[in-house]
């Protein structure tokens, strides 16, 4: 089956611009997350979808922060404007439903905020 | 609330020899807890997962880990470590009892694996 898939790879912008990601999951996985993962630490849940719902959004930086599922497929996260502590790898993950079965992961954004 | 500690930021190991990287954890639920480890410039792969069966988890590449409740930890061990295993090492905590529960990942371990 095909992976997670995650675009653009790599991002380089001036803070206070704006920048968006795209994720798409695994054909028929119910849950979406995106996690940030800052240079020399582990990632971090800043949003969880279940179809096209929010579960969890309690880490997500609202006032610069965005994320949307749409039709409970596809999902984008937006940062604007752009800091310069944004600069971090960007992880989108699916799994069926039910954390039983771990999460399969995407290669990452990798964003350089300058 | 939840909370994972991975014991060792760094661990080096010659080729051919064991590997260990240290994982405790804190839950106030029945966990769930995963090893993964990222390559660079990879995303992370789910090494195993001990999900309430068989104390003893066996995964890819040889890795196994033991789930010590006793201890509240997870070390994951490899009997004989290869060049291929270099990567950084995540031990993650979930909540079992929430569907597709919040998850907690550690800082990580890194592994080089010496000639």
């Amino acid at each position: 089956e095909a992976g997670v898939a995650q675009s653009p790879r790599y991002k380089i912008i001036e803070k206070r611009q704006s920048v968006a990601f795209w994720c798409n999951p695994i054909s028929g996985h119910a849950t979406l997350y995106w996690y940030q993962q800052i240079l020399g630490q582990g990632p971090k849940l800043l949003i969880q979808f279940q179809n096209n719902g929010v579960v969890d959004d309690s880490q997500l930086p609202k006032d610069r922060f965005s994320a949307e599922r749409l039709k409970g497929v596809d999902s984008t996260l937006k940062i604007q404007p752009a800091k310069l502590e944004d600069s971090a790898v960007y992880l989108c993950a699916s799994s069926p439903g039910q954390l039983f079965y771990g999460y399969t992961f995407g290669s990452g954004t990798r964003l350089t905020v300058v | 609330a939840q909370s994972v500690t991975q014991l060792d930021s760094h661990v080096s190991v010659s080729e051919g020899t064991p590997v260990l990287l240290r994982c405790n954890y804190s839950s106030s639920y029945s966990p769930s807890l995963f090893w993964y480890v990222q390559h660079p410039n990879k995303g992370l792969q789910l090494l195993l997962k001990y999900t309430s069966a068989a104390t003893l988890v066996k995964g890819i590449n040889g890795f196994e880990a033991e789930f010590k409740k006793s201890e509240t930890s997870f070390h994951l061990t490899k009997p004989s470590a290869h060049m291929s295993d270099a990567a950084e090492y995540f031990c993650v905590v979930s909540d079992r009892n929430t569907n597709a529960g919040k998850s907690t990942f550690g800082d990580g371990t890194t592994l080089t694996v010496k000639p």
